[in-house]
């Protein structure tokens, strides 16, 4: 069975420090979603993509974060200068069309990022 | 601003007995309900979802439950296996391709 697949598992970075989370949506989705997870709080969206464009995007996701599909099978998520808070669970997702009973949104196991 | 809510952190149910997990939800725009089922360390996997226009959804042992007029749905797993410990985490998203609104999750411990 299809699945996202998300690197790297865990990410330790120092505070200021640009990282990239990784992921590998389904192959014959169409959108893409992160979502975040702080310790002991609720799932939390980032950010949709569809068409090489971001459809929605959270008040979480300001100016230090962006998003690429740099090919045609991933899809990244930047962090330009992180900060102690944005350590959490980073998941990605995708669905095949935009509603319905295709439009399950299906997660990878995610990134656990860790700023120091 | 919790537009998804999960009353009940945790839940223990004996093996063979009936869960069921309960939501309740703000947005009168929502329509579309999921549930999704997290184990530790791993991303939340899809389980079942209810249409507005609907009032129940059955799967083999899971069955959703959505009472508009309440703004309420339920999940009932049964029978319960011990392999449904998990933290159960309810969803719900306008039409269109939105995000999934999420509440907090309850974790759902079946005891063998």
């Amino acid at each position: 069975e299809p699945e996202v697949t998300q690197t790297p598992s865990h990410q330790v970075t120092q505070m200021g420090q640009e990282v990239i989370l990784r992921c590998v949506p389904i192959s014959n989705h169409l959108y893409f979603y992160w979502y975040r997870q702080i310790l002991g709080q609720k799932v939390e969206f980032l950010v949709s993509f569809y068409n090489n464009e971001i459809s929605e995007k959270s008040e979480i996701f300001d100016d230090q974060f962006s998003v690429e599909r740099p090919d045609g099978s991933n899809f990244t998520l930047k962090i330009r200068s992180t900060k102690l808070e944005d350590s959490a669970m980073y998941f990605c997702a995708s669905s095949k069309l935009r509603a319905g009973l295709e439009g399950e949104q299906y997660f990878g196991p995610g990134t656990r990022l860790t700023v120091t | 601003d919790q537009q998804v809510k999960q009353n009940s952190p945790s839940l223990s149910v004996q093996e063979g007995r009936i869960s069921i997990l309960n939501c309740d939800y703000t947005n009168s725009m929502f329509d579309y309900f999921l549930w999704y089922k997290k184990y530790p360390a791993e991303g939340p996997t899809f389980l079942i979802s209810i249409s507005s226009i609907k009032d129940k959804n059955e799967d083999g042992r899971f069955t959703v439950f959505l009472n508009k007029s309440a703004k309420h749905l339920s999940l009932h797993i049964v029978p319960s296996q011990p392999g449904d410990s998990a933290v159960y985490f309810c969803a719900a998203r306008r039409s269109g391709n939105t995000p999934l609104v999420f509440g907090k999750g309850t974790r759902l411990s079946v005891i063998a």
